[in-house]
């Protein structure tokens, strides 16, 4: 059983499309985050989740957009795409505050703006 | 605000060899969490080992284990007998309580730029 899984693994879209990317886990987590992986490999975080309510936006512009129909889903909405948007977008959980915490990543979708 | 530093963009190590990639952070807080993550090329991000702060006793995970410097907010990764297959991204990353809301407690991971090792045959 995939533990987080996210849709779809590559995206490739022009300039000024929209699109989304899913993410789902079944984990129980009460927590979920996005990242962003550039090409330089650094990962930032861009937003985080926690029961369905936003936590952490990190000066992400307006055309990201994350929506959480529930807490075991928190799904990535990117408006007018723009080249420098292409990196690898990875979810994750966790559930903190226990021993065993640690955030359970995707496998990543490779976006790529063309 | 949180900073996690990895002093070493690219490493190298002979199979078998020992290794070990360095990592500082800088925080006020006194509970928090330490990690290292590994990224082979497949792109798939794998927790390596995992500290709690508030626990002295370095942890140690078959041939990884980590020097945890609590004073000197340090958190070094050794790799004992280095295996072809531990070539890959290694990040350091640090979780830390954030705040606590209707949905329970909130936490945020930060990461390190990442060490690239190479293990060589």
């Amino acid at each position: 059983d995939t533990a987080v899984s996210q849709t779809p693994k590559y995206l490739v879209t022009q300039m000024g499309n929209d699109k989304s990317i899913k993410c789902e886990q079944n984990l129980g987590h009460d927590t979920m985050y996005w990242y962003k992986q550039d090409s330089k490999k650094f990962l930032k975080i861009m937003f985080s989740y926690n029961n369905k309510e936003l936590i952490i936006n990190e000066t992400v512009p307006n055309r990201f957009s994350p929506k959480s129909p529930d807490k075991a889903h928190l799904n990535l909405h990117i408006n007018s795409l723009e080249l420098g948007d292409s990196a690898v977008y990875f979810c994750a959980s966790s559930q903190g505050g226990s021993g065993d915490t640690e955030a359970f990543f995707g496998q990543g979708t490779r976006l790529t703006v063309v | 605000a949180q900073t996690v530093t990895q002093s070493q963009p690219e490493m190298s190590v002979q199979e078998a060899e020992t290794v070990t990639l360095s990592c500082t952070y800088d925080t006020s807080e006194n509970n928090y969490y330490l990690f290292w993550y590994k990224q082979p090329p497949s792109r798939q991000m794998i927790l390596v080992i995992r500290q709690e702060a508030y626990k002295q006793q370095n942890a140690t995970e078959n041939r990884f284990s980590v020097n945890f410097q609590k004073a000197a907010k340090s958190f070094s990764l050794k790799i004992s007998d280095s295996q072809l297959g531990d070539t890959a991204m290694y990040f350091c990353a640090f979780m830390k309580h954030l705040s606590v809301t209707s949905g329970g407690s909130n936490y945020k991971l930060t990461f390190g730029k990442g060490t690239l090792l190479t293990v060589n045959p």
